[in-house]
């Protein structure tokens, strides 16, 4: 693993059904995010993490749920999906002892909620 | 509530022109200003600004950030197609952690 890794890369799932989208970091950053980008939109940040323990919402924090039980993953939960989660998703990571130019990002998720 | 906003929304130019994206961008308490490149997959980090006036060069890329006016803009020199990519703005506001607000992109098209 170098950097983040996202699974699955993409996915076709019932309206309805629960979904963990996976996301995991060997950079050992305290902080991780989840976004969602929607064409017209840009990137909106669903949740993010400081450090592993705590969580907090962002922009669009509706439908969704995660955990920070370690430092390295962050799974993102749909507990009852709808259409309107057809999104492409980011899972991103920083080194919380600098800014923004430490974010890194995972290669998206691609959801289509049927 | 903190706000970007990116123009154009898209831009086709050919081959060898030069380009100028904008962002503009209201925040409060400013900590820094981004530049990422996006083309199929993850947004790829191109600058960071955080100071008026001081412009950051990478190759044919430039940017600078006007903080009294509040936006920046990303300038392309001798365009080539692989410049093709959505270009994304983010601004990160300083409350201790690096959450980013992100503008819609600008997609930049560049014809052979």
């Amino acid at each position: 693993i170098a950097g983040i890794t996202q699974a699955p890369t993409s996915q076709i799932l019932a309206a309805g059904r629960r979904m963990t989208l996976r996301c995991t970091q060997d950079m050992r950053h305290n902080a991780m995010y989840w976004y969602r980008q929607d064409l017209g939109l840009g990137l909106r940040l669903i949740h993010y993490s400081n450090t592993a323990g705590t969580t907090g919402k962002g922009e669009v924090p509706d439908g969704y749920s995660v955990s920070r039980a370690n430092t390295d993953d962050f799974p993102l939960t749909l507990a009852s999906a709808v259409p309107s989660q057809t999104s492409v998703y980011f899972c991103a990571s920083s080194d919380s002892t600098g800014s923004g130019y430490g974010y890194t990002f995972g290669s998206g998720t691609r959801l289509t909620v049927v | 509530e903190d706000k970007v906003v990116q123009s154009p929304l898209s831009l086709v130019v050919h081959e060898g022109d030069t380009v100028t994206l904008n962002c503009s961008y209201e925040v409060t308490n400013f900590r820094s200003l981004l530049w990422y490149k996006q083309e199929k997959k993850a947004p790829t980090f191109l600058f960071m600004l955080t100071s008026s006036g001081i412009e950051k060069k990478s190759g044919r890329l430039s940017s600078i950030l006007d903080k009294k006016e509040l936006f920046s803009i990303l300038n392309i020199t001798a365009t080539q197609t692989g410049d093709s990519a959505v270009y994304l703005c983010a601004v990160e506001a300083n409350f201790g952690n690096e959450k980013l607000t992100f503008g819609t992109g600008t997609r930049l098209t560049i014809i052979p």
